[in-house]
């Protein structure tokens, strides 16, 4: 099993859905969390972290369950601009060990 | 506001040849990092170092090599370029609160 999971896509949804990308986790003693923004041909930045209790940035939701050791991103009233892959980054507690889901490809269409 | 720059971005090499990719940070962080992304693979860790003078293996260090000699700089060599070294090279620093700042990725194609 990978030690983080993502599905692929594409996610292709038109203007202002909703959607929900999950991300699996292996590593139980993993700390922190994170959603990367990666357009193409560009370098990942990051969207948001992810906290214990959930947190939220405008149209952004992240989840963590710990129980079921995944993280999710929920993306309200989809743009076009939110297109891009987005990536799952686990901290298992060191940076050395960051490691990276292979990223969820968003199309938004008109 | 430089952040992590990284050159050169586009590179051809041939089999064999062997060059080096550059990476500067005004950041003063002490953690740096090189990593390749393949499709379908993610990215991985190539070498890091937790400051000047001390460098490690990642996950994928053969046919690398890695020096640290100042906190700004953290050159990434390839020695005899293959094509299976073909792929998009980022530069990494990690900062507070272990959020990662990347260049802006180094595209290397080995004929």
């Amino acid at each position: 099993r990978k030690e983080v999971e993502q599905d692929p896509g594409p996610f292709n949804v038109p203007e202002g859905a909703t959607v929900a990308f999950n991300c699996t986790y292996s590593n139980s003693a993993s700390q922190s969390f994170f959603w990367y923004r990666q357009d193409c041909r560009k370098e990942p930045k990051l969207l948001m972290s992810v906290y214990s209790s959930g947190n939220e940035d405008g149209r952004f939701t992240a989840q963590l369950n710990r129980a079921s050791q995944y993280i999710s991103l929920l993306i309200r009233d989809s743009k076009l601009s939110d297109s891009a892959t987005y990536l799952c980054v686990v901290n298992p507690g060191t940076a050395s060990k960051l490691t990276f889901g292979t990223g969820t490809r968003l199309q938004v269409m008109l | 506001n430089a952040g992590v720059t990284q050159t050169p971005k586009f590179q051809v090499l041939k089999t064999g040849q062997s060059m080096t990719l550059q990476c500067a940070q005004d950041m003063n962080h002490e953690y740096m990092s090189w990593y390749r992304q393949d499709p379908g693979m993610g990215l991985r860790l190539i070498h890091y170092s937790v400051g000047a003078g001390i460098t490690d293996q990642g996950e994928v260090p053969n046919g690398y090599n890695v020096s640290r000699s100042t906190t700004e700089d953290f050159p990434l060599r390839l020695l005899s370029a293959a094509p299976s070294q073909t792929s998009v090279y980022f530069c990494a620093t990690v900062g507070l609160g272990n959020t990662i700042y990347f260049g802006e990725g180094s595209w290397l194609t080995v004929v």
